[in-house]
């Protein structure tokens, strides 16, 4: 299953409203995590089966969408926030993640 | 607390071998399924294979599919992935990661991970 990630990368400010979304070329349930990577770290998990959100996630971070269409949005940009944000699918194997999207100042 | 740690990564020539370790700890490993997950330089992650909580399925991503061979040892708290005819494409941080298995929603995330180790593959 192909993963597409929209935009590949994005310029917000602190305070904005953002939304990425992630397209499975097959439908996937609501299999769809999202994780959290920044420069030379390993990724985090924010959200996993669409839209739980990880223990110690805040709340500004949320998740929805279910089949082929599925979105990461947060509420209110916080400085931490810009880093690069992957969907992956774990409907089948092999569990496929989107290519990034980017999250700049 | 639950940690990961890779070790292995090194140069090698194509077409060369190498075996990368995973060493576990602060959780039962043998309970786990466990995966490699990879980024190639400035580029994004690659699901490369996982494998069930007593080694008896595994599953692997096309690019490295028959070239790659994960395995566990649950005596040892390991996870090892042997990677043969390596190829430039094959340069990259490799990271163990545990997959998480959800009974509520009955579903698999990538919970914990390490902080990776790196493979060169160059003459």
């Amino acid at each position: 299953t192909q993963m597409t990630q929209s935009p590949s990368s994005l310029s917000a400010s602190v305070g904005d409203r953002v939304t990425i979304t992630c397209r499975a070329s097959q439908g996937s349930g609501n299999y769809l995590n999202w994780y959290q990577q920044k420069p030379g770290k390993p990724p985090k998990i924010l959200i996993h089966t669409a839209s739980t959100l990880h223990s110690g996630v805040p709340s500004r971070f949320s998740g929805g969408g279910s089949g082929t269409d599925f979105t990461l949005t947060i509420s209110s940009l916080q400085p931490e926030d810009f880093a690069t944000y992957y969907c992956q699918q774990t409907f089948s194997t092999p569990y496929t993640f989107g290519q990034g999207t980017r999250l700049e100042i | 607390e639950e940690h990961l740690v890779e070790s292995g990564g090194g140069l090698v020539q194509p077409g060369g071998s190498l075996r990368l370790s995973c060493a576990a700890s602060g959780f039962t490993f043998r309970r786990f399924w466990m995966a490699w997950v990879r980024q190639a330089p400035g580029k994004g992650l690659e699901w490369v294979a996982n494998i069930k909580e007593d080694g008896s399925e595994m599953y692997y991503g096309e690019s490295v599919k028959g070239r790659f061979t994960i395995s566990r040892d649950n005596a040892e708290n390991s996870l090892y992935l042997q990677m043969n005819s390596l190829r430039a494409e094959d340069t990259a941080v490799y990271y163990c990661a545990r997959d998480f298995f959800s009974n509520r929603e009955a579903s698999y995330y990538m919970d914990v991970w390490g902080k990776g180790t790196t493979v060169t593959v160059s003459s």
